[in-house]
């Protein structure tokens, strides 16, 4: 078993509608949590970045820690298509060793 | 601002050759500093991270090395690449005690 399981997707939707993406984990240890958006042929850029259970908002992202379930979540609201791109997770232990998730791919349709 | 430059954007290199890539961080000091592979469907592999000057800690024993020869560089090599070398590559930092990576545009290294 992964120790970070993440759906690969795609995950197509149109415009203005709410995406939820989600990754689970097996280690419990795990303590932060973090949701990259990666561009095609670009670096991860950092979007969200909890250490508790509950909700974390942002703008039109929320991100969601269930530690009891090992689940977290990422939710966009009013999806644009520059939205589009490779949403991974991302989760550690201490402040050196991030697990990621292989990613999910999302297309925002105009 | 802080920022990462991460160089070349592409590389092709023939079996057998060497490589060097080159990580610059600006804006802070003593960061914590990673080199990731990311290969299609397998996600961020964690490759080398250096807390400071000279001390590089290995995750993956491999064909690559990695040396930190001032604060702010972080340097990717290896005398002789293999096929299975290719693949994206990845720069980051971490303020010391922070959890919050930041991610250089990468390297895409094929190697033929």
């Amino acid at each position: 078993q992964k120790e970070v399981e993440q759906d690969p997707g795609p995950l197509s939707v149109p415009e203005g509608a709410i995406v939820s993406l989600n990754c689970t984990y097996s280690n419990s240890a795990f303590q932060y949590f973090m949701w990259y958006r990666q561009y095609s042929r670009k670096g991860p850029e950092l979007l969200m970045y909890t250490y508790s259970s509950g909700n974390k908002e942002d703008g039109r992202f929320t991100a969601q820690v269930d530690k009891s379930s090992k689940y977290i979540s990422l939710f966009i609201r009013d999806s644009q298509p520059s939205d589009s791109a490779t949403y991974l997770c991302a989760m550690s232990v201490g402040t050196y060793k991030y697990i990621f998730g292989t990613g999910t791919r999302l297309k925002v349709l105009a | 601002s802080q920022t990462i430059h991460q160089w070349p954007a592409t590389l092709v290199q023939p079996v057998g050759s060497p490589l060097s890539l080159e990580c610059t961080v600006e804006g802070t000091s003593n960061p914590n500093l990673y080199w990731y592979r990311q290969a299609a469907g397998r996600g961020l592999q964690l490759l080398f991270y250096s807390v400071g000057i000279g001390q590089i800690s290995s995750e993956v024993p491999q064909n690559l090395s990695a040396s930190r020869p001032q604060d702010r560089q972080f340097i990717l090599s290896s005398k002789k690449l293999l096929l299975s070398d290719s693949g994206f590559y990845l720069c980051a930092w971490t303020s010391t005690g922070s959890t919050e990576a930041f991610f250089g545009q990468g390297t895409r290294l094929t190697v033929v």
